[in-house]
């Protein structure tokens, strides 16, 4: 059964560039969420996708983007990379949203210098 | 924002003593959750405590809920140097419909 994954595993961007992250949720589930960790602190939900549309949302700016595929993958957008983007960056799955219990993938580790 | 706070920061024990770690809310919760985080990577689930529960055992885990005061904690008993990680509490309420973490606590055991 597999776990949630994410691609890349790190990444090294600049200032002003744009990042496109990846998650492939639980088989079996249906939602995937996404969280931003900044070094030393916990993670800060950032928003949630199911059915392809944005069920949620953290308060992140509009910078931060997602996006949802039919087979429930989904990508996370940031465009205009500020220095204090870099962070770990976390997926979770569920089967349907707003669920207590989610599963976290490995996450991606983004420094913007 | 974050809405949990915990402590200590940091907490270094030897190998085989036990570990308290404690979490406060600020909020109305339908449950609180503990989870394990090794050098910066995913985050694995402990254990979940809710808001009508006073306190729960898993293994070596024991977590006790204080709604009144708005507090969990998080004991690990005979603790191993496979221990060593940080440990977020989440609260999950109704209202937010979502986990919100606390900062965490690194915890490291000495062999």
């Amino acid at each position: 059964d597999a776990g949630v994954t994410q691609s890349p595993t790190h990444l090294i961007k600049t200032r002003g560039q744009q990042v496109t992250l990846r998650c492939s949720p639980k088989s079996g589930h249906d939602t995937v969420s996404w969280y931003q960790q900044a070094l030393g602190q916990g993670p800060q939900f950032i928003f949630q996708y199911y059915e392809e549309e944005e069920r949620q949302r953290g308060n992140f700016p509009d910078r931060f983007s997602g996006h949802q595929f039919p087979n429930y993958s989904s990508e996370l957008n940031v465009n205009a990379l500020l220095l204090g983007d870099s962070a770990l960056y976390l997926c979770a799955s569920s089967f349907r949203p707003y669920q207590e219990t989610q599963y976290f993938g490995p996450g991606t580790r983004l420094l913007v210098l | 924002s974050q809405q949990g706070e915990e402590d200590p920061q940091a907490l270094s024990i030897q190998e085989g003593e036990n570990a308290t770690m404690n979490c406060s809310y600020k909020t109305s919760i339908n449950n609180l959750q503990w989870y394990r985080q090794n050098s910066g990577r995913g985050l694995v689930h402990l254990i979940l405590i809710r808001s009508n529960e006073r306190e729960k055992h898993s293994g070596r885990l024991r977590v006790t809920l204080d709604t009144s005061k708005k507090s969990s904690s998080l004991l690990i008993t005979a603790s191993r140097a496979a221990d060593t990680a940080s440990y977020f509490c989440a609260d999950f309420s109704g209202s937010a419909r979502q986990l919100t973490f606390g900062s965490g606590t690194q915890l490291t055991v000495l062999p």
